[in-house]
């Protein structure tokens, strides 16, 4: 059964890097969408992506955050310069239509910023 | 005011009973989805109702959706030790974003 898949499965990385996370959506979907989850606290949206730009983004995805679809297959988050607080769980969803339709997630990403 | 609450935050049954969960929501929905997550991994789907259906069952799972009470709940019945894990209700407000309610931690004591 195909199946969203997620790079990597854990990150360390140090306050003020860059990191990106990796996923690749089911292929034949065409919606893709990133949540994240701080330890203890809700499965919280950050953005949707659709023929290759942002149709919504809630309030967390700032300035700091941006999404890119670089090739056929993989759909990544790039948080520019890490603070503490993006600690969390980061998952990759996908979906075939946007219409209120089941979206699939990811194993997901877990990221710790020291 | 929050969109998607579970209730109760935390159950503990006997293998072989049935659990029974309840999520509660604020705002018109066009579907709500019930997923799991078993520690520390990734959300598993379980169950969409579409906002014009009442009831709806997938294997042990019975999904009720109530939308005069803003409400639904989600039935397991003959629960086994596989099934803990948590689980979350997550509504459809619009077409793509999914609001995810705190979940409740199911416990299946053998």
């Amino acid at each position: 059964e195909p199946e969203v898949t997620q790079t990597p499965s854990h990150q360390v990385t140090q306050m003020g890097q860059e990191v990106i996370l990796r996923c690749v959506p089911i292929s034949n979907h065409l919606y893709f969408y990133w949540y994240r989850q701080i330890l203890g606290q809700k499965v919280e949206f950050l953005v949707s992506f659709y023929n290759n730009e942002i149709s919504e983004k809630s309030e967390i995805f700032d300035d700091q955050f941006s999404v890119e679809r670089p090739d056929g297959s993989n759909f990544t988050l790039k948080i520019r310069s890490t603070k503490l607080e993006d600690s969390a769980m980061y998952f990759c969803a996908s979906s075939v239509s946007g219409r209120a339709e089941t979206q699939y997630f990811g194993p997901g990403t877990r990221l710790l910023v020291l | 005011s929050q969109q998607g609450e579970e209730d109760p935050q935390a159950l503990s049954i006997q293998e072989g009973e049935n659990a029974t969960m309840n999520c509660s929501y604020k705002t018109s929905i066009n579907n709500l989805q019930w997923y799991r997550q078993n520690s520390g991994r990734g959300l598993v789907h379980l169950i969409l109702i579409r906002s014009n259906e009442r009831e709806k069952h997938s294997g042990r799972l019975r999904v009720t959706l109530d939308t005069s009470k803003k409400s639904s709940s989600l039935l397991i019945t003959a629960s086994r030790a596989a099934d803990t894990a948590s689980y979350f209700c997550a509504t459809a407000v619009r077409a793509q974003k999914l609001v995810f309610g705190q979940g409740t931690r199911l416990t299946i004591n053998p």
